[in-house]
């Protein structure tokens, strides 16, 4: 299994662009996971999906992130305007039920600089 | 409030020099406690899964060890390749992992 696939894996951008982060979940895998990671805060989970359905967005900073799965094989994860406290590494990671007793598995991350 | 906390922040270990990483938690309901190893530019990598206390789990030259109210992973004569940060996660309510910040690992030749 080739496991969790995320591009790109750097992006740079500038203050007031559109960025736009991609996933591809394991294949069979039922949920879908998007976190935030920094210094300051550690990993913070940002929405999840299951069964391609948005569960839980709490933790979506504001209304400038937007998030999608329009298929169990693919989500998007968009910033615009993009802002430099968004810098971060986010991660997607699946797992294949998506109860609080499931393994998540993460992918390599997609670490963004807005300048 | 659900939280955990995971010590030391950073620890530095001669090879050979065995030690333990502490992960306490206070969560309303424990429904699974994870280990996760972080190398540099990469995404967390799945370690061990403790559903209860007094369940261990080993793995080479890590063990980890659950109780009602901490996790610790044991790492017995670790190597510079051990070198890593340690993620603890806890599961809580129906979906959610709650993450610690991680111990820094660095083992020294």
């Amino acid at each position: 299994d080739a496991g969790v696939i995320q591009s790109p894996r750097h992006e740079v951008t500038e203050m007031g662009q559109e960025v736009t982060l991609r996933c591809k979940p394991i294949s069979g895998h039922n949920s879908l996971f998007w976190y935030r990671q920094t210094m300051m805060r550690g990993l913070e989970l940002l929405i999840y999906f299951n069964n391609n359905v948005p569960i839980d967005d709490s933790g979506m900073p504001e209304d400038r992130f937007s998030a999608k799965m329009p298929n169990a094989s693919f989500s998007t994860l968009k910033i615009q305007p993009s802002e430099p406290r968004d810098s971060a590494v986010y991660f997607c990671a699946s797992s294949p039920v998506g109860g609080a007793t499931d393994t998540q598995y993460f992918g390599p991350g997609t670490r963004l600089t807005v300048l | 409030e659900d939280q955990v906390t995971q010590s030391p922040e950073a620890l530095r270990l001669q090879e050979g020099e065995s030690s333990s990483l502490n992960c306490s938690y206070t969560v309303s309901g424990l429904r699974g406690l994870f280990w996760y190893r972080q190398d540099p530019g990469k995404g967390p990598e799945f370690l061990f899964t403790l559903y209860s206390a007094g369940e261990e789990k080993e793995k080479e030259r890590l063990k980890a060890t659950l109780t009602k109210k901490e996790s610790f992973l044991h790492i017995t004569a670790p190597k510079p390749e051990d070198s890593a940060t340690y993620l603890c996660a806890v599961g809580a309510g129906t979906y959610k992992y709650i993450f610690g910040t991680g111990t820094r690992l660095k083992v020294l030749a």
